[in-house]
C-alpha cells in the first residue's frame, strides 16, 4: 500500500530556531499535501495545502511567513517553522493524496517540542 | 458554524455493544465523506470511506444523509480494541473533532 514516510518523528528545539519536517511519498506520487497540527486531546486542525510545483495554500490564522511549505517534488512535501515559540509545540502531521490512490495516506507525525 | 461537528463524546460502552457517531457537516456540496481512527499519539488511520448508498465492512456500519447533511458510523459487537478516537472527514480533508470511544470489558 501506500507509504508516506514522515521526519522527524520527534524533536526538541530551543525557542527562536527553525525545525524542518519532511514528508516523503515512497511508492507513489503525491500531487497534494495536506499539513495538520494537533494539540493534545484536539483535533486536528488543517494548516495548509500544498500542490506540487505552486505555493501552498494557507487555512484562515495560520501564518505563512511562519509555516513554510514547499512540495517541490511529487514525492517530497516540507514544513518549516520559523523561529518557533513554546506555543508553536505541537503534533504534526501531513497526508498525501494521489489521483491513483484511492483515500489519503498519512505520515507518522512529528511531535515538537519547543523549549 | 464549524464545517464539521461531531458528537461530543466520550463513548463508555461495554464489550459487545452496539455504538453510533453523528457527524454532522455543513457545505451541501461536499463529495466525499471518510470515516478514520486514531489511536493515542498515532496518526488517523482510514477506517472506511462513506458511499451514497451506505455501506458496511463487518461489525462497522457507514451511512451518508445529504438531506438532513450528517453521516453516520456504527459499530456492532464492539471489541476492546475499538477503543480509539473516531474522526469524520469531509471533503478536501477537514476533520471533525473526534469522537472518543472506550469500550470496556
Amino acid at each position: 500500500g501506500a507509504v508516506v514516510s514522515q521526519h522527524p518523528s520527534r524533536v526538541i528545539c530551543k525557542s527562536g530556531t527553525s525545525v524542518k519536517i519532511e514528508c516523503r511519498s515512497l511508492d507513489f506520487q503525491a500531487t497534494t499535501m495536506f499539513w495538520y497540527r494537533q494539540f493534545p486531546k484536539q483535533s486536528l486542525m488543517l494548516m495548509a495545502t500544498s500542490n506540487e510545483g505552486s505555493k501552498a495554500t494557507y487555512e484562515q490564522g495560520v501564518e505563512k511567513d511562519k509555516f513554510l511549505i514547499n512540495h517541490a517534488s511529487l514525492t517530497l512535501s516540507t514544513l518549516t517553522v520559523t523561529s518557533a515559540h513554546p506555543e508553536d509545540s505541537s503534533f504534526y502531521i501531513c497526508s498525501a493524496h494521489t489521483r491513483d490512490i484511492y483515500g489519503y495516506t498519512f505520515g507518522s507525525g512529528t511531535r515538537l517540542t519547543v523549549v | 458554524r464549524k464545517e464539521v461537528e461531531q458528537d461530543p463524546g466520550p463513548f463508555n460502552v461495554p464489550e459487545g455493544a452496539t455504538v453510533a457517531f453523528n457527524c454532522t457537516y455543513s457545505n451541501s456540496a461536499s463529495q466525499s465523506f471518510f470515516w478514520y481512527r486514531q489511536d493515542c499519539r498515532k496518526e488517523p488511520k482510514l477506517l472506511m470511506s462513506v458511499y451514497s448508498s451506505g455501506n458496511e465492512d463487518g461489525r462497522f456500519t457507514a451511512q451518508l444523509n445529504r438531506a438532513s447533511q450528517y453521516i453516520s458510523l456504527l459499530i456492532r459487537d464492539s471489541k476492546l480494541s475499538d477503543s480509539a478516537t473516531y474522526l469524520c472527514v469531509v471533503n478536501d480533508m477537514r476533520f471533525g473533532a473526534g469522537t472518543r470511544l472506550t469500550v470496556k470489558p
